[in-house]
Formats: C-alpha cells, sequence, structure tokens
C-alpha cells in the first residue's frame, strides 16, 4: 500500500539554523499538510497547500516557517530560524481530495532544538 | 475556533474489557475521522464517519457519529494489549483545515 515517507526521522540543529523537513506525499495525491506535535501536547494542523500553493496557515506558521513543492514528489517545511519552542515532531499527511477522504500520515521528524 | 474534546483524557483496562472514548465538537461535524497514534509515532487511520447516524465496524472497533453531528463515540470491545496508544479524533473545518481533539491515552493491562 502507498505510504507517505518523510526524512529524516530525526533532526537536531543548533537554535537559529534553518532547517529543511522533507515528506514524498502518495503519489496521486493532491493536498498536502503539515502537523507539528510537541512533546505532550496535541497535534496541531500548520499549514495546507494545493495547486502549488498554500490553502490556509494557522496562527503558528509565521514568517519563520515556508513550504514548498520543488518537484513532482517533494513537499517540504522550512524553518529560517529554528527556536528551542521549535523542538517537536513534525508530521506531514497528505490526501487526494479536500474533505471527505482521510489524510495519511507520514512517520513524522522529530525535530531537536540545541 | 472549532475544538474537539475528547473524553476521558487517558484510560486504563484490564486486557479483555469493553471502553468507549467520546469526542465532542461545539459545532456541527460534516466529517469526522478516528486516527491511532502508538508512542512517538505516526498516525493510523481508523474510520470516517460522514451521515448522522453513521456507524462503522473494523475487527473489535465501532465508531458512530450521533444524530445531531456533534458528537462521535468509538468502542473498542474486548480490548487487547495491541490497542493501546492513543487515540484521536478530527474533523475538517472550513477552507481546507484539519483540526484533532485533545487525544485519550489508553493503556490495557494484560
Amino acid at each position: 500500500e502507498p505510504e507517505v515517507t518523510q526524512t529524516p526521522s530525526h533532526q537536531v540543529t543548533q537554535m537559529g539554523q534553518e532547517v529543511i523537513l522533507r515528506c514524498v506525499p502518495i503519489s496521486n495525491h493532491l493536498y498536502f499538510y503539515w502537523y507539528r506535535q510537541i512533546l505532550g501536547q496535541k497535534v496541531e494542523f500548520l499549514v495546507s497547500f494545493y495547486n502549488n500553493e498554500i490553502s490556509e496557515k494557522s496562527e503558528i506558521f509565521d514568517d519563520q516557517f515556508s513550504v514548498e513543492r520543488p518537484d513532482g514528489s517533494n513537499f517540504t517545511l522550512k524553518i529560517r530560524s529554528t527556536k528551542l519552542e521549535d523542538s517537536a515532531m513534525y508530521f506531514c499527511a497528505s490526501r487526494w481530495r479536500d474533505g471527505n477522504q482521510p489524510q495519511h500520515f507520514g512517520d513524522g521528524t522529530r525535530l531537536s532544538i540545541l | 475556533s472549532q475544538e474537539l474534546e475528547q473524553s476521558p483524557q487517558s484510560l486504563i483496562v484490564q486486557e479483555g474489557k469493553n471502553l468507549t472514548i467520546n469526542c465532542t465538537s461545539s459545532k456541527t461535524l460534516y466529517g469526522l475521522y478516528w486516527y491511532k497514534q502508538k508512542y512517538g509515532e505516526g498516525l493510523i487511520f481508523l474510520m470516517m464517519l460522514q451521515k448522522g447516524g453513521e456507524e462503522k465496524s473494523h475487527e473489535k472497533i465501532t465508531a458512530k457519529l450521533d444524530e445531531k453531528k456533534q458528537q462521535s463515540s468509538l468502542h473498542i470491545t474486548a480490548s487487547q494489549p495491541s490497542h493501546a496508544g492513543i487515540y484521536l479524533c478530527g474533523a475538517d473545518r472550513t477552507g481546507n483545515q484539519f483540526y484533532f481533539g485533545t487525544g485519550t491515552s489508553l493503556t490495557v493491562i494484560p
């Protein structure tokens, strides 16, 4: 069964550095998402992406964050200048249409900011 | 914002016991999803409910969406250690946003 893959599984970065988290969504899916889960807290929506542009973003998704689909397969989340509070698990998800379809999630990238 | 409240927050049950997890929304739900998250891992899709009164089952897990479409329940029959994890309800919101509930942590004692 096709799946969403995320790399790396664990990223350790110095505060202030830029980090790029990578995701390969399921190939025929058109809608892409990023979520964040701080340790012990709920899974929070960050951003949705469709047709090469952001559809929706939450308050968390400020100017430090950006997303991109650089080619036909990858979907990336960039954090420009990382802060300690960016330490979290980041999940990528995709589905082939918006609404009335489940999202399929990757296993996540654990981001640790030192 | 439309919050999804889950109850209980955590549950510890003896293997073989039945249990129910609830998810309540302040507004009408147009699509309600149940996911399971194993500790430190990704989210696994369990079931999707759309119509008021709808009920779906998979193996020993049954999910229902009430008639008014503001509450859903997830029922596990004869729980097993493999059922342990965090159960999350989720819902589509306006635009292309998606929100998760507060989560219910389930521990099954052999």
